[in-house]
């Protein structure tokens, strides 16, 4: 069964300074990570994924995030925070032993940017 | 405008009375599904289809049902709700098995 933590329930940064999201995961076979946030009463957004090839994605709003396959992470980082990416952060995992349909979410992590 | 509509945004139910939660998108999208959102429990998939006349069960699909007749549509069906169904439910839809998904603004359904 494949499985995904966040295991901070929020981060707060200041603004200008880097900003890291952490989420680990668990799958048979070769995993396929994504991330989202959600800002208040919005739906989810997509922000990137990793499928192969190589290990550092980059995706919206200057954001990215690190493959680690050893330490099965995929965290997501952003080198100077902005007030504006206070919002609520999922990362996500499927394989490729599953069908696509089990895209499974992790809990969340509420990310706060003070100025 | 590429996007996944839902409707109604917001919906108050009693016990017991039957509900339809729709789930349209126009960028011809194979893959679609739908989810709740608690607190603390991040996004949980109730149900997903890959195809018209193609849905299985995700991981909370008791006292749902789905149907795909249409490539474009993807209602998401209570029978029976109940109040441990009061829930923030979201419908998503890739066009590929590993495509980002667009999601819909959401539903908040309450059950009283």
């Amino acid at each position: 069964a494949q499985s995904v933590a966040q295991p901070e329930d929020q981060v707060n940064v200041a603004e200008g300074n880097p900003l890291t999201v952490k989420c680990t995961y668990s799958v048979s076979g070769n995993p396929y990570l994504f991330w989202y946030v959600q800002y208040p009463n919005r739906g989810l957004q997509f922000l990137l994924k990793y499928i192969t090839g190589d290990n550092l994605v980059k995706g919206s709003y200057g954001f990215e995030a690190e493959f680690n396959k050893s330490q099965t992470s995929f965290h997501l980082k952003k080198p100077s925070a902005l007030v504006s990416d206070s919002a609520l952060y999922f990362c996500a995992v499927s394989s490729s032993r599953d069908s696509w349909g089990k895209l499974q979410f992790g809990a969340g992590t509420q990310v706060v940017v003070t100025p | 405008e590429a996007q996944v509509t839902q409707n109604p945004r917001y919906l108050i139910t009693v016990t017991g009375k039957k509900l339809t939660v729709t789930c349209s998108q126009n960028m011809n999208h194979e893959y679609m599904s739908w989810y709740r959102q608690d607190p603390g429990l991040g996004l949980r998939q109730i149900y997903y289809s890959m195809n018209v006349e193609v849905t299985d069960k995700g991981d909370v699909p008791e006292g749902y049902k789905v149907s795909r007749k249409e490539k474009r549509n993807f209602p998401l069906i209570l029978e029976s709700p109940s109040p441990n169904q009061t829930s923030l439910y979201f419908c998503a839809s890739s066009f590929g098995a590993v495509g980002g998904y667009t999601f819909g603004s959401g539903t908040r359904l309450t059950v009283v």
